[in-house]
């Protein structure tokens, strides 16, 4: 049982470059989620999905695309890369519904991908 | 305004000590999620939860629904809890989205 697995852990692109980061989880999670993790700025949301085909905007959504295509697969893509995206990329993956109490709902979270746009 | 507030940003503790960190939250936040992420590391979700108390090993984590708080305790603590420690409010709303506290950061001394 892997949990949540995100593809590639370290990446350096220049700028106007593009690029896909892949988080696949094996958990048959229901809600996924893209955030990025920059230095004093905390997790803040790119985008997430709350099912296969469904997708919506987070708090930073510009500059970012996302597909859901697969329950299993949340890819994140950004069509021309800049300077501001360099950033430590978290996917995360719930389950929805049960009871709290149950260990439903809980987060888990990929190991977090490091990407420097130069 | 940031929905989730956490207090303090910092904190250093010697061995052993019993360590508070405090998280609080406004409406529309249906759950609360604690996180640790150590240095260089990835993100494990320690706890969540929507009332009462939960236990595990030397932490324990509280909410008080009506006061709109939760503490996350570290008992005994050992240098390998260094860490920063996060807590997120889960909204009420379609997709549960999380809305983060800024963060704790904890350092044991041996």
């Amino acid at each position: 049982n892997a949990g949540v697995t995100q593809t590639p852990k370290f990446r350096v692109l220049k700028t106007g470059q593009s690029m896909t980061l892949l988080c696949a989880q094996d958990m048959n999670h229901e809600y996924m989620y893209w955030y990025r993790q920059d230095p004093g700025m905390g997790l803040r949301l790119i985008h997430y999905s709350v099912g296969e085909g469904t997708t919506a905007k987070g708090e930073v959504p510009d500059g970012y695309n996302v597909s859901r295509l697969k329950k299993q697969n949340f890819l994140l893509g950004l069509e021309s890369a800049a300077p501001s995206q360099t950033s430590v990329y978290f996917c995360a993956s719930r389950s929805w519904g049960g009871k709290v109490s149950s260990g439903a709902n809980v987060l888990t979270f990929g190991a977090g991908s490091r990407l420097t746009v130069l | 305004k940031n929905e989730v507030e956490q207090s303090p940003q910092n904190l250093t503790a010697q061995e052993g000590e019993f360590i508070t960190i405090n998280c609080s939250y406004s409406v529309g936040i249906s759950a609360l999620h604690w996180l640790q992420q150590h240095p260089g590391g990835g993100i494990v979700s320690l706890f969540m939860l929507s009332s009462g108390k939960k236990k595990h090993g030397r932490l324990i984590a509280t909410i008080n629904i009506q006061e709109k708080h939760s503490s996350l305790h570290i008992t005994a603590s050992h240098p390998r809890d260094s860490a920063v420690y996060i807590c997120a409010g889960a909204g009420v709303a379609a997709g549960n989205k999380l809305t983060f506290g800024g963060g704790t950061r904890v350092l044991v001394k041996p």
